[in-house]
């Protein structure tokens, strides 16, 4: 298994630029989240789904769209960038089931918006 | 959004037992509790969960008491490998999110 899978690892974007963020898990899990991580600080949380179809809002959801066509991707798109955009962004997978293993985290893609 | 709160940072020597205790006054009854290790440059990684007394794997040790509304991580003999910053989010491993905090940035240092 591969996990959860980012890609880009790394982009970078001028100023009302716009670009989807890819994230795929081949686990089978319902539940999918993206979260931003500002240097130095922790993890907030942008939107999630908790199946095909269905998603919802974070905690900081303004200037994201999100859709959840598969069980396996969730992009995040960037509709129109901003330097305040400028993070690491992390997807991370789980499962409604009986989960010993906490969520799952991809390795990240670090957008830099100029 | 309910969060956790734990402190900010700590710091201790190679070989000592850290402990680092974390506040979960809004936690759900059927809310697992769980750990998170992060280096830097990588996404969490999940280290532990638990849902009442003790739990131990091979990489630490989880303490929640009757109340559940707190957990101590407790890390024993750490390295300089364990320099890192731990998180306790709210919402269990089973939950449809998960919403972390500031985290506890742990220092070692030799």
């Amino acid at each position: 298994n591969a996990g959860v899978t980012q890609t880009p690892k790394f982009q970078v974007l001028k100023t009302g630029q716009s670009m989807t963020l890819q994230c795929a898990q081949d686990m089978n899990h319902e539940y999918m989240s993206w979260y931003r991580q500002d240097p130095g600080m922790g993890l907030r949380l942008i939107h999630y789904s908790v199946g095909a179809g269905i998603t919802d809002q974070g905690e900081v959801p303004n200037g994201y769209n999100v859709s959840r066509s598969t069980t396996e991707d969730f992009p995040l798109r960037l509709l129109s960038a901003a330097p305040s955009q400028t993070s690491v962004y992390f997807c991370a997978s789980g499962t409604r089931g009986d989960n010993s293993e906490g969520y799952t985290f991809g390795s990240g893609t670090r957008l830099t918006v100029v | 959004l309910a969060k956790t709160t734990q402190p900010i940072s700590m710091d201790s020597y190679e070989g000592q037992e850290v402990n680092i205790t974390c506040s979960h006054n809004n936690i759900a009854t059927n809310d697992y509790i769980t750990w998170y290790q992060q280096f830097p440059s990588q996404g969490p990684r999940f280290i532990i969960q638990g849902y009442k007394t003790k739990v131990t794997n091979e990489v630490a040790s989880l303490f929640i008491p009757a109340d559940r509304k707190s957990s101590t991580l407790s890390l024993p003999r750490v390295s300089l490998s364990d320099t890192a910053v731990y998180y306790c989010p709210h919402g269990g491993s089973s939950a449809s999110k998960i919403i972390f905090g500031s985290g506890t940035r742990l220092s070692i240092r030799p």
